[in-house]
């Protein structure tokens, strides 16, 4: 029973447009959010996170976005660029499970020019 | 300033035998963990060390054991080694347990 999901296993999108990467959890005791990104043989490096207090927080082309409601968190990248071709891995962790961090399948994101 | 570093990089296993992954930080942070990622799963938590002197097990922990060493290192073995544990196994770190996890470059394990 996966309690983080991305049902998009790829995404292509143009260079210079939007790339949305969607996310959906089932466990409400979730609190906090990260994104990571993934380029092949390297380890996932930090891209963004927010808390359950918030349903917006921007860095730079990166903003994501939380719908507690939905159990819906979305990634935003504009405009995208060819070095943001990657995996992107949504992830999700609880207060009462801090170290536990339950993290997606993963998107597979490709820039085209 | 290595960050995480993970050792061997790549490694090929008969089933039955037995080994070490190591992982070492410099970042002075206190939580490690062990994840490992097979296709279509995401990273699964096999153990994780919020401080040195504790360990905890995680998502999968069967078939694996841990050693938080000291601060620094934090390693895996694989006492008995099976084709269901042919990964991608990656170490991190994070200066608390809530906070964001820095993550090493990984080690490609098959077993045949």
């Amino acid at each position: 029973d996966q309690q983080v999901k991305q049902n998009s296993p790829s995404l292509s999108v143009q260079e210079g447009r939007i790339s949305i990467l969607n996310c959906d959890y089932t466990n409400s005791m979730f609190d906090y959010f990260l994104w990571y990104k993934k380029y092949p043989a390297e380890g996932p490096t930090f891209l963004i996170s927010i808390s359950s207090i918030k349903d917006k927080n921007e860095d730079g082309r990166f903003t994501v976005f939380l719908n507690k409601s939905a159990k819906h968190l979305s990634l935003h990248i504009v405009p995208s660029q060819p070095g943001d071709s990657a995996v992107y891995f949504c992830a999700a962790s609880g207060y009462s499970s801090a170290s536990k961090i339950i993290f997606g399948s993963g998107t597979r994101l490709s820039i085209r020019p | 300033n290595a960050g995480v570093t993970q050792t061997p990089k790549f490694q090929v296993l008969k089933t039955g035998q037995s080994m070490t992954l190591q992982c070492a930080q410099d970042m002075n942070h206190n939580s490690m963990y062990w994840y490992r990622q097979d296709p279509g799963m995401g990273l699964r938590l096999i153990y994780y060390s919020a401080s040195e002197g504790t360990t905890d097990k995680g998502e999968v922990p069967n078939g694996y054991n841990v050693s938080r060493l000291n601060k620094r290192e934090f390693s895996l073995r694989l006492e008995s080694a099976a084709p269901s544990q042919t990964s991608v196994y990656f170490c991190a770190s994070s200066e608390q347990a809530e906070e964001t996890q820095y993550f090493g470059p990984g080690t490609r394990l098959l077993v045949l």
